[in-house]
């Protein structure tokens, strides 16, 4: 069974800092990866995904995200971050024989805190 | 409208009633899915419908769950006989294509039973 493990729940930077958020998951084949974003209240917005092709992938909002086969990983990163980033942040695998790239399977997310 | 609408956004519901929660893709879509999100947690697949038929729902908790899709636009999720667990934010999204395209997600319906 498919399966996402995002490790830090709570993270915490400086406007200005960079920022990296981890995502490791467990697929049996060539995964799609998505990573969306939730702001209190709202329903999930897609950040990017991954299907094939270019393993860093541009996303809207300055995020970017590298596919490493090897390491099971899609980890996402922007290299300046805005107070207005501050939101729940999930990494997603998708697949299936029904639904395909879009059955989706969420980690737990993890929170971002932007400090001015 | 110009995106995926839930009603109602709120609801309230004593243990043991019945819910009805409804889900508007966006217009031509022909995938749509259903999501439960319970409180501090990732949202985790109910079911999905390719046009009026329900695919894969897999993801049904219980069969106190029950979802529909009619005429392949509007759906609905009734939940029966509700306990304190169906508690969570149950969220739809849609899809134009049979699976691989942008899904789009609603705000969701947070059901609280008491």
């Amino acid at each position: 069974a498919q399966s996402v493990t995002q490790p830090d729940i709570h993270i915490t930077v400086s406007e200005g800092a960079s920022l990296e958020l981890r995502c490791n998951y467990s697929y049996g084949a060539t995964p799609y990866l998505f990573w969306y974003v939730q702001s209190p209240g709202q329903g999930l917005q897609l950040l990017l995904k991954y299907f094939s092709g270019d393993t860093l992938v541009q996303g809207i909002k300055g995020f970017e995200a590298e596919f490493k086969r090897s390491q099971s990983s899609f980890n996402l990163r922007k290299p300046s971050v805005h107070w207005s980033d501050a939101a729940e942040y999930f990494c997603a695998v998708g697949g299936g024989l029904t639904g395909g790239g879009n059955k989706l399977t969420f980690g737990t997310g993890t929170q971002l805190k932007v400090e001015l | 409208g110009a995106g995926v609408s839930q009603s109602p956004r709120y609801k309230v519901a004593k243990r043991g009633q019945d819910v009805a929660l409804r889900c508007d893709p966006i217009s031509g879509h022909v995938s749509l899915f259903w999501y439960q999100q319970a409180l501090g947690q990732g949202p985790e697949f109910l079911t999905y419908f390719q046009n009026e038929a329900q695919l894969d729902k897999s993801g049904l908790p219980s069969d106190r769950f029950f979802a529909e899709r009619p005429e392949g636009s509007v759906s609905t999720l009734k939940i029966q006989r509700t306990q304190q667990e169906d508690s969570a934010v149950y969220l739809c999204a849609s899809s134009l294509d049979r699976g691989n395209g942008e899904a789009f997600f609603g705000q969701g319906t947070r059901l609280t039973v008491v």
